[in-house]
């Protein structure tokens, strides 16, 4: 069946960098568009970032842009989420998700990983 | 960015109620809408795509409405297992896909 597992959290002193995965397994990943979301403690679901199939096409929140970068490689069925300069406020659980149609740059997302949480603090 | 504003922010009651949930666009989105349930510790999950169609597996109970700027998630009958957060999401307009800023579900 379809899984997204998300791997890389942890705790991280202000203005570092990190890196998060998602690995996808049953499913064709280089069909399908990814997304990024995020979730602070106690708070609502925040949009961080989206990629299309084939990462022609990337698209960031206002709150992270210039700072994270979104990849992919097909190849290993794995999206990435770069996070540089990180601030308090990025502290997080960040979700990866497939969007629920193949081939297409628009429509929900389906299924969502487990979460993986980031905390920035010195 | 297309903000997207869901009413009530939180809402209680009884098992057996119809539920009905809110979520206005601030500009329109066609029928490019989302609705996901989130239980506490767990990812969100797809109820609603395209603003009306139901997810496959996701009980009848569950129904979603509207296009343009507002649109509407009702449970007909609400179930112990319904107490939850719920978000709508629009994947209209690039380049934000902006979520709503939820809605809980308690137990009155």
């Amino acid at each position: 069946q379809v899984q997204l597992v998300e791997s890389g959290g942890g705790v991280v002193q202000p203005g570092r960098s990190l890196r998060l995965s998602c690995a996808a397994s049953g499913f064709t990943f280089s069909s399908y568009g990814m997304q990024w979301v995020r979730q602070a403690p106690g708070k609502g679901l925040e949009w961080v970032a989206v990629i299309s199939y084939d990462g022609s096409n990337e698209y960031y929140g206002d709150s992270v842009k210039g700072r994270f970068t979104i990849s992919r490689d097909n190849s290993k069925n794995t999206l990435y989420l770069q996070m540089n300069s990180l601030r308090a406020e990025d502290t997080a659980v960040y979700y990866c998700a497939k969007r629920q149609i193949q081939w297409v740059d628009s429509g929900a997302f389906d299924p969502w990983g487990q979460g993986t949480l980031v905390t920035v603090s010195s | 960015a297309t903000q997207l504003t869901q009413s009530p922010s939180s809402l209680s009651a009884s098992v057996g109620d119809r539920v009905t949930i809110t979520c206005r666009a601030s500009q329109g989105i066609g029928s490019a809408l989302a609705w996901y349930q989130q239980k506490p510790g767990k990812a969100p999950k797809l109820l609603i795509y395209d603003a009306s169609s139901l997810e496959s597996g996701v009980p009848s109970r569950f129904s979603g409405s509207g296009s343009g700027t507002d649109f509407t998630l009702t449970i007909s009958s609400l179930q112990p297992e319904d107490f939850a957060t719920y978000y709508c999401q629009q994947f209209n307009s690039y380049p934000a896909l902006t979520f709503g800023g939820g809605t809980k579900v308690e137990i009155k």
